[in-house]
């Protein structure tokens, strides 16, 4: 089993809908968790962090579920400019445990 | 905010060459910095984590004596990718963390592009 799994999809939504993603993680001594996204042929950048209580940022909502072990990524009213790979990032203990999903692709169409 | 830089940001060289990538943290200090590989289409792929003064510590299957890290102060390390091939290329991306909480974000490098011809 990976360390860290994510659907790849591809997710393919009309504009303005909603979608959410999950993603597991196996480590239950990971400690903090990240989302992050990647455009075509570019570096990943930091979308959020994601708390135990759960954190919004605009349309995106965060959620982190220690019990089942997985965090969740929730984008409303979705924008043709989210269409990206989405990254799911945890991280255990140590500074250099750091364990990358491998991403879940997000189509928007018009 | 931090920031990584990463140089250069696309190279193509004949096979065998040595190519030299750098990654810098532009506002902070860095003791610890990451190297990542990625294939088309597919994850990033940790291939060792570079500590400032010491040596670097490569994942498993990472060759040290082809991906030469050294991490000369704390804000650059440099990846050199040793007589290289074509089953090099790849995207190659830096990251570095800020500050040394387990719960800051890595920030990442523009990432190099190689091509081996």
């Amino acid at each position: 089993r990976k360390e860290v799994e994510q659907d790849p999809g591809p997710f393919n939504v009309p504009e303005g809908a909603t979608v959410a993603f999950n993603c597991t993680y196996s480590n239950s001594a990971s400690q903090s968790f990240f989302w992050y996204r990647q455009d075509c042929r570019k570096e990943p950048k930091l979308l959020m962090s994601v708390y135990s209580s759960g954190n919004e940022d605009g349309r995106f909502t965060a959620q982190l579920n220690r019990a089942s072990q997985y965090i969740s990524l929730l984008i409303r009213d979705s924008k043709l400019s989210d269409s990206a790979t989405y990254l799911c990032v945890v991280r255990g203990s140590s500074a250099s445990k750091i364990i990358f999903g491998s991403g879940t692709r997000l189509s928007i169409r018009p | 905010g931090a920031v990584v830089s990463q140089h250069p940001s696309w190279v193509i060289c004949k096979s065998g060459t040595s190519v030299k990538i750098e990654c810098r943290s532009l506002d902070f200090q860095a003791t610890t910095m990451f190297w990542y590989r990625q294939f088309p289409k597919q994850s990033l792929m940790l291939m060792a984590t570079s500590n400032e003064g010491s040596k670097a510590t490569y994942e498993q299957g990472v060759e040290k004596d082809k991906f030469l890290i050294n991490h000369a102060s704390l804000t650059l390390s440099t990846l050199t990718v040793t007589s290289a091939h074509p089953e090099d290329s790849s995207f190659y991306i830096c990251s570095a963390t800020y500050g040394t909480g387990v719960n800051q974000p890595q920030h990442f490098g523009d990432g190099t592009r190689l091509s081996i011809l």
